[in-house]
């Protein structure tokens, strides 16, 4: 089973602030990264697949880069409504997740 | 547009079984497959497996095989999660999630979400 390690845990980010989301993969996953979104209460969105393409609607002050097992989630400019927890996903071996990173307040 | 409709929080005792229902609207059920999600309180996604619209084919994690059976109705544009032998561990939130409209196997869009919650 291929292992997503993300980190950190906890980001503490005012709004306007860049966040920056790192998954590290146990074995090479090529391209086949993605990452979601969860609020509370709320089901997953899909906000990046492919390593750096951008699901439909979503915007593009979200940006995801890197490759085989190092890759990174980046918000250029925090709003109120990117506080929620990410998750980092790959499906080069099945499917699973990292342990996700939330994004909150500071 | 594209909607997974999940069927409601169930209440189950150590032991027995429970199916959660995810009907879908909005695209050709069979073209695509389904994949199933549970999320324990507080914690992180954890994958069970999938089922493929169109010809029923299904592939399950290691970890729920032999407890877990994925199905669905076409006719009624509906898969099923059936998991058997509950215990506590098992209480989580089930989700149904679509493969993706572009080609890569991701999960887009997902159900609201089914609480089932394990307890004697």
């Amino acid at each position: 089973e291929i292992v997503l390690t993300q980190s950190p845990a906890t980001l503490s980010l005012s709004p306007g602030e860049r966040a920056t989301l790192s998954c590290r993969a146990s074995q090479s996953v090529s391209r086949y990264l993605a990452w979601y979104q969860q609020k509370p209460g709320q089901a997953p969105r899909l906000l990046i697949y492919d390593v750096s393409k951008r699901a439909t609607g979503i915007p593009a002050r979200f940006s995801g880069s890197g490759s085989e097992t190092d890759f990174t989630l980046t918000i250029s400019s925090l709003e109120p409504e990117d506080f929620a927890v990410y998750y980092c996903q790959q499906r080069r071996n099945w499917w699973t997740f990292g342990q996700g990173t939330k994004v909150e307040i500071k | 547009q594209v909607q997974l409709v999940q069927s409601g929080a169930e209440v189950q005792k150590p032991g027995a079984s429970v199916k959660v229902s995810c009907k879908a609207s909005g695209y050709t059920f069979t073209n695509y497959a389904m994949h199933w999600v549970r999320q324990a309180p507080g914690q992180g996604l954890e994958w069970m497996g999938w089922i493929n619209g169109g010809n029923g084919n299904t592939r399950y994690s290691e970890k729920f095989q032999g407890r877990v059976t994925m199905t669905r109705d076409t006719s009624a544009s509906t898969a099923y999660m059936e998991l058997s032998s509950l215990r506590s561990e098992d209480t989580a939130v089930y989700y149904c999630a679509r493969v993706d409209s572009y080609g890569g196997g991701w999960f887009d869009p997902w159900g609201q979400g089914t609480l089932v919650t394990v307890s004697s």
